[in-house]
């Protein structure tokens, strides 16, 4: 079995500031995790993702993301948010002969 | 390039209406799915195929029929609508395999009265 658990539900950052999203996810094969955005009245397109090959991903507009397995975390970062960061973001884990799973979704708002 | 793409965009039906949604994929994928999302749920999978007349069901198949008598056309059916599948569907698709990135069409906003 798996799942991903998003922490925050709304998340609110100032122009500038860092941006922080939590996923943690529970695998019980080694798994691949990835990183999707939505803006408004879009399909989701992947910001980034994780397969084993370096624990630090960098991804599409700035972000990034650690695959800290200690803490079965894949936390996305951005050093300085900007406005067209303003999205609702999701956290997905898969693994071999494993469906994806999504979680529940992070909204995004970006402060002037 | 078109991508994945569903048609149409927006339906409104009364219960017990049946509608297909058709999405269509000109990338030569080989897996595709059916998504709903709704509020605070994020996406859960409806039913999903590895390939030209297979599908299986996800998550949350239950009121929901698909086909794939092409490879690059995933079909959606409602043969009853109910309120309860009132959503936003989106369709995916991704190259062989589960590990692999999804690409995801615009969406289809349902309604049932």
């Amino acid at each position: 079995a798996q799942s991903v658990t998003q922490l925050g539900s709304h998340v609110s950052v100032s122009e500038g500031a860092l941006v922080l999203l939590r996923c943690n996810y529970s695998s019980s094969v080694p798994p691949y995790l990835f990183w999707y955005v939505q803006y408004p009245n879009q399909g989701l397109q992947l910001l980034l993702k994780y397969t084993s090959a370096a624990t630090l991903v960098k991804g599409i507009n700035g972000f990034e993301a650690e695959f800290k397995k200690s803490e079965t975390s894949f936390h996305l970062t951005k050093p300085s948010a900007h406005m067209s960061d303003a999205a609702e973001y999701f956290c997905a884990v898969s693994g071999i002969y494993q469906k994806v799973t999504f979680g529940t979704g992070t909204k995004l708002q970006v402060i002037p | 390039n078109a991508g994945v793409t569903q048609t149409p965009k927006f339906r409104v039906l009364k219960t017990g209406q049946s509608m297909t949604l058709l999405c269509a994929q000109d990338m030569n994928h080989e897996y595709m799915y059916w998504y709903r999302q709704d509020p605070g749920m994020g996406l859960r999978l409806i039913h999903y195929s590895v390939g030209e007349g297979t599908t299986a069901k996800g998550e949350v198949p239950d009121g929901y029929n698909v086909s794939r008598l092409k490879k690059q056309n995933f079909l959606l059916g409602l043969e009853s609508a109910a309120p309860s599948q009132t959503s936003v569907y989106f369709c995916a698709s991704s190259i062989a395999s589960e590990l692999n990135e999804q690409f995801f069409g615009p969406g289809t906003r349902l309604t049932v009265l």
